[in-house]
């Protein structure tokens, strides 16, 4: 089945700098791969995702980059902003209607003014 | 405003009883999941729903059991066989695809259930 790594598990940058996250997924059928912002005791904020016919998706400060020959997927965040802290979740999944996502095990970021 | 909606937010349980979290969303959407998550882990898939009458077994479905009677409504029961059941539980929908080639389509998720063992 699907295994998808996240890495790296704690990222600390300063405000206004920016901020990388790169997940790896195993199942080459994988075709969705969502983004997700977890905030503490909330439950995970859909912030971008991309589906493996395009290569990039930019949303104001937040990018996404897809590469389907290495199987992997970066999350972008320029010019940070202290409320950007979280922990954030990447995901893969197959094109089959009600097919769950895999996650990967998050990243904390930690932005400090 | 449409949403989805999980109760209780904090429950205790006690050895060798059932308890049943609640999930409710009117976002119209026909697919419902529910996944645990422990710390330091992401997010595992215990069981999921893609229409009414009809739910299929995810990863750690063990002591674990659903019903779902009505689209609006995926309720998740924590059995008493569920050892290890302190953890966070979400729920998520999603809506039918209007188009095959985008079956897989976002998953929005419910505030949680922290569930503990007394």
């Amino acid at each position: 089945g699907e295994n998808v790594e996240q890495h790296p598990s704690t990222l600390s940058v300063q405000e206004g700098d920016s901020a990388v996250i790169k997940c790896t997924y195993s199942d080459s059928a994988s075709n969705y791969f969502p983004w997700y912002k977890q905030e503490l005791g909330k439950g995970p904020q859909l912030i971008i995702d991309i589906r493996s016919n395009v290569g990039e998706k930019k949303d104001q400060r937040i990018a996404v980059t897809l590469n389907k020959t290495a199987k992997h997927f970066s999350l972008h965040i320029t010019e940070t902003q202290p409320e950007d802290s979280a922990v954030y979740f990447c995901a893969a999944s197959k094109n089959q209607a009600g097919t769950a996502l895999i996650f990967g095990k998050g990243t904390t970021l930690s932005v400090s003014s | 405003d449409g949403g989805i909606t999980q109760s209780p937010k904090y429950l205790f349980r006690k050895e060798g009883q059932n308890v049943t979290l609640s999930c409710e969303q009117n976002l119209n959407h026909d697919a419902m999941y529910w996944y645990r998550q422990d710390p330091g882990q992401g997010l595992r898939l215990i069981y999921y729903s893609q229409i009414v009458n009809d739910f299929q077994k995810g990863d750690i479905a063990e002591g674990y059991s659903v019903s779902r009677e009505k689209k609006e409504s995926f309720p998740l029961t924590v059995t008493s066989a569920q050892k290890n059941p302190t953890a966070f539980y979400l729920c998520a929908s999603s809506r039918r695809p209007r188009d095959r080639a985008y079956s897989n389509q976002p998953q929005h998720f419910g505030d949680g259930t922290r569930l503990s063992i007394l």
